[in-house]
Order: C-alpha cells, then sequence, then structure tokens
C-alpha cells in the first residue's frame, strides 16, 4: 500500500497562474481532506470531502476548489495563485472517527 | 467561532522528567485526536479520543479525554530524546478538523 501519495512535492508558482495539487489514496477511505501549514501555525483545513461526489468548505477555502469524482482522487486547484497561499499542503484521509493518514506535503512557493 | 488552544506552545524538558501538555477546545466534541510531526516532516497520528474518560497509552505518552471540561491531556512519563517533536491536538465536531497551535517538545540529555 502506498498510503496518501501527494504531487509535486515542491512547486513555485508565479502569482496569477493556477496548478493543480494532486491527492491520491489506495485505502478506500471515505474522508479525504486539504489541509495548509504555515510557519508557527497548526493546520488549517481547506476543504474535506466525505465521500465521492461530496465536498465541502473547510476553515480557510478562499482562493482554492476541490472535486471528489473517485474514491480514490482529492485534487486541490489554486485558482490564481497569490503570495498568501505560499505554504505547506497536506492531504490526508481516514475513515469516519480515525485518526487521519496524512501525504508527504506540497511545499508551495508562490513568488 | 471553534479554537482550540494548546500549551505550552513549546517545551523544553530533560531525559527522565514528566510532563503534560494540555489541549482545550471551544465547542462540544466527542471527538479528539493526537497527532505528532518531526521537523520537515508530515503528521502521524497518535490516539484518537472518542469519549468522555477515554484513555489510551502507548509507549511513554498517555493522551486522556475530559469532554465536559473540553479538555484534552497528553502525559508523558519519563521523557526520552526520541520523543522530541512538535505534537498537535485536534477536534472535529461537525466533521471540519480543527487543530491546535502545536507544542514543540525538546528533551535534553
Amino acid at each position: 500500500n502506498a498510503g496518501v501519495t501527494q504531487t509535486p512535492k515542491f512547486q513555485v508558482l508565479k502569482t496569477g497562474q493556477s496548478m493543480t495539487l494532486q491527492c491520491a489514496q489506495d485505502m478506500n477511505h471515505e474522508y479525504m481532506s486539504w489541509y495548509r501549514q504555515d510557519p508557527g501555525m497548526g493546520l488549517r483545513l481547506i476543504h474535506y470531502s466525505v465521500g465521492a461526489g461530496i465536498t465541502d468548505q473547510g476553515e480557510v477555502p478562499n482562493g482554492y476548489n476541490v472535486s471528489r469524482s473517485t474514491t480514490e482522487d482529492f485534487p486541490l486547484r489554486l485558482l490564481s495563485a497569490a503570495p498568501s497561499q505560499t505554504s505547506v499542503y497536506f492531504c490526508a484521509s481516514s475513515y469516519p472517527s480515525s485518526g487521519e493518514f496524512f501525504g508527504q506535503g506540497t511545499r508551495l512557493t508562490v513568488v | 467561532e471553534l479554537k482550540v488552544e494548546q500549551n505550552p506552545l513549546f517545551l523544553s524538558m530533560q531525559e527522565g522528567k514528566n510532563y503534560t501538555i494540555y489541549c482545550n477546545y471551544s465547542t462540544t466534541s466527542d471527538r479528539l485526536y493526537w497527532y505528532r510531526q518531526d521537523p520537515g516532516k508530515s503528521l502521524e497520528s497518535l490516539f484518537v479520543l472518542l469519549s468522555n474518560g477515554a484513555v489510551k497509552q502507548e509507549g511513554r505518552l498517555m493522551a486522556s479525554l475530559d469532554t465536559k471540561a473540553r479538555l484534552s491531556t497528553l502525559h508523558i512519563t519519563a521523557a526520552v530524546h526520541d520523543l522530541s517533536a512538535t505534537y498537535f491536538c485536534a477536534v472535529d465536531p461537525a466533521g471540519d478538523m480543527r487543530f491546535g497551535a502545536g507544542t514543540r517538545l525538546t528533551v535534553k540529555p
């Protein structure tokens, strides 16, 4: 089992560019989520999904879109990158009421 | 607004000593999670506490949950250097997970 796989691991974007962060899990988890982690702060939830076809906003959803067409995949789209979106992004998956499995993270820099 | 507060935020302790990290949250939740993060790494699930009075132990770490007080504790017994990491608590009362800011633990010889 690969667990939760995120790609890319590192990315540099110019302000205004768009991109998609990929996340895939092979554990058949219904729950998937995206977080961002900024220095000195805990993780903040961007969007989450409780199953294919169902997504919802978390604490900091502005500037990001998600979709969940399959159980395995949960991509995060940055619509028009801004320097404030410079962060480390983590994707996670879990069964209900169980601890989340996290991917290795994507370090994104917007210049 | 749901708030999750951890204290202390920084903790430096000597090997062999005991200490407790506290996690307070501002709204009703029957589920609380503890995670560990090593520098530059991802997060690893440590404990899932699902009811009032729940207590779980793994090695030198023990976590407990008091839902009435909206308080969880992570107790460290006889600390060793390998426990040096950042520890996060998190709650998800409505499906959207909220994390505390983390406690950076350094265990010194």
